[in-house]
């Protein structure tokens, strides 16, 4: 079973530019997250989609943060524009449904993108 | 609110030392509780798991009990070896949300 796919692995950018990452899930899987993973951070959630519906972007900047995922499947989390405080690696994940109270979903990751921003 | 604590690292150990990580938890209700793996240059792992009190998660040698008179999930292994070097999360999940500890780095040295 192909794994989740990210790319780029790796961006560096200039403050003040845009990025947009890519990722596409677990096939089949109705749930996917982007997480934030600031260097010596545990990861944070950024936003979490169900098919192609936002479930939670509490947390997401959304000044300078958008993503969508199109379909239901792939998915793209865009900055613009980027601040040095943007630098971490951005984590997707997927997993086959919606977690539920008292039951457990296992999420799967992706390799994550490890974004610059100088 | 639903959180997690982990003890600081780096944990430092020799091979075949005996390894414990903290992870204690604060949520409502009753969490599923992970410990999430990530070796250098990889993508997070799920390591174990447990989804009820008492319930012990355990895989490659590694083991977790969920203790919710102490809201604690703490991971042991009797002997560490080198190839378990690697960046430890503990994780919660409550109603729909994953929530992560900071993690704790595990460096085993020959």
């Amino acid at each position: 079973e192909a794994g989740v796919a990210q790319s780029p692995r790796y961006k560096i950018i200039e403050k003040r530019q845009s990025v947009a990452f890519w990722c596409n899930p677990i096939s089949g899987h109705a749930t996917l997250y982007w997480y934030q993973q600031i260097l010596g951070q545990g990861p944070k959630l950024l936003i979490q989609f169900q098919n192609n519906g936002v479930v939670d972007d509490s947390q997401l900047p959304k000044d300078r943060f958008s993503a969508e995922r199109l379909k239901g499947v792939d998915s793209t989390l865009k900055i613009q524009p980027a601040k040095l405080e943007d630098s971490a690696v951005y984590l997707c994940a997927s997993s086959l449904d919606r977690p539920r109270w008292g039951l457990n979903t296992e999420a799967f990751f992706g390799q994550g993108t490890r974004l610059t921003v100088v | 609110g639903n959180s997690v604590t982990q003890m600081e690292g780096p944990v430092t150990l020799s091979e075949e030392a005996f390894l414990t990580i903290n992870c204690t938890y604060t949520a409502t209700g009753y969490p599923s509780l992970f410990w999430y793996v990530q070796y250098p240059g990889e993508g997070l792992q799920l390591l174990l798991k447990a989804t009820k009190a008492d319930d012990k998660g355990s895989n490659k040698g590694f083991e977790a009990t969920y203790r919710k008179e102490t809201t604690s999930f703490h991971l042991e292994k009797g002997s560490v070896q080198v190839s378990d070097s690697a960046v430890y999360f503990c994780a919660l999940s409550n109603t729909d949300k994953l929530i992560f500890g900071t993690g704790t780095r595990l460096q085993v040295f020959p």
